[in-house]
């Protein structure tokens, strides 16, 4: 069954401190792993597509990586205006697109 | 121009009543879908079109109907829904359904009274 898992539920960091948020998949032929961004009762907003292990994506503070198994997104010297909460999402070999259970991010100034 | 425009914003209606949701795209997106979503929860993936075809149905009871009149717009018609579908249903729509991201619009929050 394919399954996508995120790590930590939850997250406070002080703002300038860096972290990582965790994103671990079992999926039967993975074809494109995406990661979001979400404000309170907003829609998803994309961030990053990453589709083969070793592959690296930047944006702003974001840097988000891919191996066989996990993904991780890098937020480095995150601002407040970086809370939300970040998904990401798996595309799999049955063409679905299903979400994991989210980070949710609290930046403190 | 990345935007998916949901209409309306906010609906409340009551169990006997008939309502749809609206979901436009014009970035020639060949795949759309719904998403529902409760708080504090991940989106749940409910249809999906493609070619304006249904693809996917994910067991969602019959008191959910999607409709896909053309490639630029989706709808879900609702009739009898139940406290408990009270949620934010999101559309997204993206190029095809192999490799390629999907875009979200805002969301409508419905409530069912």
């Amino acid at each position: 069954e394919d399954q996508v898992t995120q790590s930590p539920e939850a997250l406070r960091l002080q703002e300038g401190e860096s972290s990582s948020l965790n994103c671990s998949y079992t999926v039967s032929g993975l074809r494109g792993l995406f990661w979001y961004r979400q404000d309170p009762g907003k829609g998803p907003e994309f961030l990053f597509t990453l589709y083969s292990a070793g592959e690296e994506k930047e944006k702003e503070r974001l840097k988000a990586t891919l191996t066989k198994k996990e993904s991780f997104l890098h937020i480095t010297a995150p601002k407040p205006e970086d809370s939300a909460t970040y998904l990401c999402a798996v595309r799999t070999g049955a063409n679905n697109l299903f979400f994991g259970t989210g980070t949710r991010l609290t930046v403190i100034p | 121009d990345t935007e998916v425009t949901q209409t309306p914003k906010h609906l409340v209606m009551g169990m006997t009543n008939k309502k749809s949701l609206k979901c436009e795209q014009h970035m020639g997106h060949r795949a759309m879908y719904w998403y529902k979503q409760k708080a504090k929860k991940p989106p749940e993936l409910m249809f999906v079109y493609s070619y304006e075809k249904l693809s996917i149905n994910e067991s969602v009871p019959s008191r959910f109907s999607p409709e896909c009149p053309n490639s630029s717009l989706l709808n879900l018609h609702l009739h009898a829904l139940q406290p408990e579908d009270s949620a934010l249903y999101l559309c997204a729509s993206s190029q095809g359904l192999v490799n390629t991201e999907a875009f979200f619009g805002q969301g409508t929050r419905l409530t069912v009274v």
